[in-house]
């Protein structure tokens, strides 16, 4: 049983294009969250939600934007996408959204743009 | 002044040996430290979490940490060629939802 599951695991596609990716957590965690890891293997937070609700937005452009339409769920809808938005996705999902829980990983989503 | 800092190796050992991996950190307010280990094209899975100062064992794992001196490490014991990876140290903040990273330490252990 997978516990943070995302599609798709691999995305190829062209500059200017709009694509999404999905991703579900059976946990029944409140929190989860989208990380880009660049080439460089350096992991950033770029949203947080808990229970639906955003609780992080870091400083990444408007043409990312996340969907929480339940509490297991949290897509990620990326428009005019451009080279530098190659890297690996990873959603995750924590317990709550205070210091003390682990987070859960899902496999990751490697998008290139070309 | 990066918020998490780390060598980013490799760091090489022999099989069986220890394998010291260090961190350092920039903001006092820091509350809790997390290990993470990282597979080439896997995702990131928990090893350790320590929250107050000293040492904290499980297994062939031991994770220390110092707040007077802004540091977290990770031992690995009897360190086998399975324990080759990338290591994330990562912490939160007190009263802040977001777990920063930084940007691993590679390790090769050697059979």
């Amino acid at each position: 049983d997978t516990a943070v599951s995302q599609t798709p695991k691999y995305l190829v596609t062209q500059m200017g294009n709009d694509k999404s990716i999905k991703c579900e957590q059976n946990l029944g965690h409140d929190t989860m969250y989208w990380y880009k890891q660049d080439s460089k293997k350096f992991l950033k937070i770029m949203f947080s939600y808990n229970n639906k609700e955003l609780i992080i937005n870091e400083t990444v452009p408007n043409r990312f934007s996340p969907k929480s339409p339940d509490k297991a769920h949290l897509n990620l809808h990326i428009n005019s996408l451009e080279l530098g938005d190659s890297a690996v996705y990873f959603c995750a999902s924590s317990q709550d959204q205070t210091a003390r829980y682990e987070q859960y990983f899902g496999p990751g989503t490697r998008l290139t743009v070309t | 002044q990066k918020e998490v800092e780390q060598n980013s190796g490799p760091l090489s050992v022999p099989e069986g040996a220890i394998a010291s991996l260090n961190c350092t950190y920039s903001d006092r307010g820091s509350q809790s430290f997390f290990w993470y280990r990282q597979y080439s094209g896997k995702s990131p899975e928990l090893i350790m979490f320590i929250y107050s100062n000293g040492d904290k064992e499980d297994g062939r794992f031991t994770a220390q940490l110092n707040k007077a001196s802004q540091y977290v490490s990770l031992l690995i014991r009897d360190s086998q060629p399975s324990d080759s990876a990338t290591y994330l140290c990562a912490l939160q903040k007190t009263g802040g939802f977001k777990t920063i990273f930084g940007a691993g330490t590679r390790l090769f252990v050697k059979a």
